[in-house]
């Protein structure tokens, strides 16, 4: 049973395209992130949601949207794809309360995102 | 301003060899915590391992070790024996109050048999 799982794991879109991509933990945590991994595999915090409010937001274009609908769903909703948005998104939880991670982050195993 | 470099791009070695990562944060906090995470080629994120800032003292875990020393700011990673399941990318990670997790932009360890 999969603790943190992402769908699709696999994206090929149009440039333009409004695409989404869910994201589920089945841990009992209460918050949980994305982060974008570029082709240089950099690895940034894009959004964090602590008990279904958002408590981080890094400088992001306002076409990426996170929706939390419970704390134990994070879905991302992407606008008008643009070809610099390929990059793979990794969704992840961890226990902590607040804003700081303490603890261990569970990564979901990531959703390659490639805009064309 | 970067807030964990890890200096090393990208290391080869040989089987067997030992090899060492390094991982330098910057940090105004008095408490923080410290992590490494491995990433295989089949891309997935592994928690290796999680310091706080009041415990310097090292871990062993295996063929793994790390060497925390907040003099020099640094959080190394140290393979003994290394093998080539271990080629994959390290990323150090820095927690600060109010923060996600900062990673640094990982090394890339390519172990050949």
């Amino acid at each position: 049973d999969t603790a943190v799982s992402q769908t699709p794991k696999y994206l090929v879109t149009q440039m333009g395209n409004d695409k989404s991509i869910k994201c589920e933990q089945n841990l009992g945590h209460d918050t949980m992130y994305w982060y974008k991994q570029d082709s240089k595999k950099f690895l940034k915090i894009m959004f964090s949601y602590n008990n279904k409010e958002l408590i981080i937001n890094e400088t992001v274009p306002n076409r990426f949207s996170p929706k939390s609908p419970d704390k134990a769903h994070l879905n991302l909703h992407i606008n008008s794809l643009e070809l610099g948005d390929s990059a793979v998104y990794f969704c992840a939880s961890s226990q902590d309360s607040n804003s700081w991670n303490t603890g261990e982050l569970f990564f979901g195993e990531g959703s390659r995102l490639t805009v064309l | 301003a970067q807030k964990v470099t890890q200096a090393q791009t990208e290391i080869s070695v040989v089987e067997k060899e030992d090899v060492t990562l390094d991982c330098v944060y910057e940090t105004r906090d008095t408490t923080y915590y410290l992590f490494w995470y491995k990433q295989p080629p089949s891309g997935e994120l592994v928690f290796l391992i999680r310091r706080n800032s009041f415990d310097e003292q090292n871990e062993i875990s295996g063929r793994y070790s790390w060497n925390f020393q907040k003099s020099t700011s640094s959080f190394n990673f140290t393979i003994t024996a290394s093998q080539v399941v271990d080629s994959a990318v390290y990323f150090c990670a820095l927690s600060e109050a109010g923060t996600a997790l900062i990673f640094g932009k990982g090394t890339t360890l390519s172990v050949s048999s």
